[in-house]
């Protein structure tokens, strides 16, 4: 248990629907990064929150959204799911933003869009 | 041209052989990370890195910041090390927060 809870983990929905993924970061870590990991595209950054606020932004659709809650857990939305979407989706978490302190991940929730 | 290279993509190894991934990278850094993705996906760090050599059992991790490159060895490997290491930059100035990763090595060893 690497102290990063994704649930849920696994997750099957149909085209044209919304999900939400939740993260909940290690106990202490402040700043929470959500990855996308499809086989085409490899590992992608889509967005990272720090206590609360959203701090970088990458390459997240427009249909998809993030918060983070003053508990410090957050949540990915993906709405207007198209098949495309199906990857496993990671979250992160650390101690600082903006220093390299080393990162901590979850085991993921793999999206299946049928 | 992608910002991470690694290679190879594919490695095939025999049980106790010295085992060698490549890292090469073209945009400035802060730190270079190590990552091992077993079957089933879970992604465990095993290295940040933003100079010189980090040793974790059978596991080491050299980076040369003026080649822009950096090495995973593996020493005596056994089929337990099976999985994909993925090499992992956070670039310097901006958003140097956020990890850009390479594709991935599958590292398969056999018994």
């Amino acid at each position: 248990d690497s102290g990063v809870t994704q649930t849920p983990k696994h997750l099957i929905t149909a085209t044209g629907q919304r999900v939400t993924l939740r993260c909940s970061p290690r106990s202490g870590d402040l700043s929470v990064y959500w990855y996308q990991q499809s086989l085409d595209q490899g590992l992608q950054f889509l967005i990272q929150y720090y206590n609360g606020e959203e701090r970088a932004k990458g390459n997240i659709l427009e249909r998809f959204s993030a918060q983070q809650f003053p508990d410090l857990h957050s949540e990915l939305n993906l709405s207007s799911l198209e098949l495309g979407d199906s990857a496993l989706y990671f979250c992160a978490s650390s101690a600082y933003p903006d220093r390299v302190f080393g990162y901590t991940f979850g085991s993921g929730t793999r999206l299946t869009v049928v | 041209k992608n910002e991470v290279e690694q290679s190879p993509q594919n490695l095939t190894a025999q049980e106790g052989e010295f085992i060698t991934i490549n890292c090469s990278y073209s945009v400035g850094i802060s730190a270079l990370h190590w990552l091992q993705q077993h079957p089933g996906g879970g992604i465990v760090s095993l290295f940040m890195l933003s100079s010189g050599k980090k040793k974790h059992g059978r596991l080491i991790a050299t980076i040369n910041i003026q080649e822009k490159h950096s090495s995973l060895h593996i020493t005596a490997s056994h089929p337990r090390d099976s999985a994909v290491y993925i090499c992992a930059v956070s670039s310097s100035g901006g958003s140097n927060y956020k990890l850009t990763f390479g594709k991935g090595t599958l590292l398969t060893v056999n018994p």
